[in-house]
């Protein structure tokens, strides 16, 4: 098992160039997450799905959408990308009935 | 007011040591709590969950004080290897994880 893979690993941006991050697990797991790490604070919730087809804000959602097509897939869109959206990016994914998180590598994003 | 507040660090050790970190959160409302570790770079692992009798695993022994609001982690004999960021979770909503910033731990030789 590959567990969550993300694509891309890094990426540097224009201030208002668009891009699509994805997160992949094939560990068949119900739920999914993202979350944004900045230096000295936590890791936060931008976007989570409990399912295919359905999505539900987090803590900071503002400038991100996120589409669940597929169980298997959790992809994450900047339309506009902004300074303040440099971050790394972690994907995350949980079986339902339990509450081990299995995380990703980690997406590196640099706006310029 | 943040969700879950832990001292950022550093903390600098000897080999051999026994290291104690605190977290504390604020919604007492929150059902589930756990520590993980974060090596520099890399993604976040589950180091334990925490329970309310208490928890060990090897070096590592879990506290929850759901009185206080406040979960602790003790290592013990601190091995280079220990050397890392530990975050502490907690959740409100099965769906919803908080996490602190971190603590970050320097056991040296």
């Amino acid at each position: 098992n590959a567990g969550v893979t993300q694509t891309p690993k890094f990426r540097v941006l224009k201030t208002g160039q668009s891009m699509t991050l994805l997160c992949a697990q094939d560990m068949n797991h119900e739920y999914m997450y993202w979350y944004r790490q900045d230096p000295g604070m936590g890791l936060r919730l931008i976007h989570y799905s409990v399912g295919e087809g359905t999505t539900a804000k987090g803590e900071v959602p503002d400038g991100y959408n996120v589409s669940r097509l597929k169980k298997q897939n959790f992809l994450l869109g900047l339309e506009s990308a902004a300074p303040s959206q440099t971050s790394v990016y972690f994907c995350a994914s949980i079986r339902f009935g339990t509450d081990t998180q299995y995380f990703g590598p980690g997406t590196r994003l640099t706006v310029l | 007011r943040k969700e879950v507040e832990q001292d950022p660090g550093p903390f600098n050790v000897p080999e051999g040591a026994t290291v104690a970190f605190n977290c504390t959160y604020s919604n007492s409302a929150s059902q589930s709590f756990f520590w993980y570790r974060q090596d520099c770079r890399k993604e976040p692992k589950l180091l334990m969950s925490v329970y309310s009798s208490g928890n060990e695993d090897g070096r590592f022994t879990a506290q929850l004080n759901r009185a206080s609001q406040y979960i602790s982690l003790l290592i013990r004999d601190s091995k280079l290897s220990d050397s890392a960021t530990y975050l502490c979770v907690v959740t409100r909503d099965f769906n919803k994880f908080y996490f602190g910033s971190g603590t970050k731990l320097n056991v040296k030789p």
